[in-house]
């Protein structure tokens, strides 16, 4: 089946630092990746959608120079979290949607990585 | 932006019953998807309903919907340790937004 990759699976830096996660999808195609930001014991919130080779749309009350979206290519989203503070502190999770010939593009499928958990010190 | 709401928060129940959560939502949707979670883990896609269709069934997942009521269920039958797990509803409309999470506990 469809695999998304996510790299890294955890990361630990100090205050002031830029994290970058990256976003893989491997066997199919994403013209459409999408970002999410879960705080423990809480849902999972929509941050942004990343379109391959536009700006991404980022969702009221993120701010998109805090949260650097790249979608260069068709398999690769990165997402930047640029001088990383305490409170960024979460758990990152980057979907694909894949593009299924034929398919309503709201029935195609997305998938999901297994997460990035930042700490920051 | 569109967020479910999940009841129970949480569920504890003895292996082997069936466990049942339920979602409502606010909005009107395209379809609606439930996925499972481990602790600390990415989501596994366990099932999607699609607007016009009101139940769904795959393995010991039975998934029903009411659009009238914007309100689904996923009911899990014959439970397992291993089921032990979060389980979120999500709306599709364009964006896919999740619902708050069942937390369910098997006790072997």
């Amino acid at each position: 089946g469809a695999v998304v990759s996510q790299h890294p699976s955890w990361v630990i830096c100090k205050s002031g630092t830029s994290v970058k996660i990256e976003c893989r999808s491997l066997d199919f195609q994403a013209t459409t990746m999408f970002w999410y930001r879960q705080f423990p014991k809480q849902s999972l919130m929509l941050m942004a959608t990343s379109n391959e080779g536009s700006k991404a749309t980022y969702e009221q009350g993120v701010e998109k120079d805090k949260f650097l979206i790249n979608h260069a290519s068709l398999t690769l989203s990165t997402l930047t979290v640029t001088s990383a503070h305490p409170e960024d502190s979460s758990f990152y999770i980057c979907s694909a949607r894949e593009n299924v010939p034929g398919a309503h593009w709201n029935n195609q499928p997305q998938h999901f990585g297994d997460g990035t958990r930042l700490s920051i010190l | 932006s569109q967020q479910g709401e999940e009841d129970p928060q949480a569920l504890s129940i003895q292996e082997g019953e069936n466990a049942t959560m339920n979602c409502s939502y606010k909005t009107s949707i395209n379809n609606l998807q439930w996925y499972r979670q481990n602790s600390g883990r990415g989501l596994v896609h366990l099932i999607l309903i699609r607007s016009n269709e009101r139940e769904k069934h795959s393995g010991r997942l039975r998934v029903t919907l009411d659009t009238s009521k914007k309100s689904s269920s996923l009911l899990i039958t014959a439970s397992r340790a291993a089921d032990t797990a979060s389980y979120l509803c999500a709306m599709r409309n364009e964006k896919l937004t999740f619902g708050t999470g069942t937390r369910l506990t098997i006790i072997p």
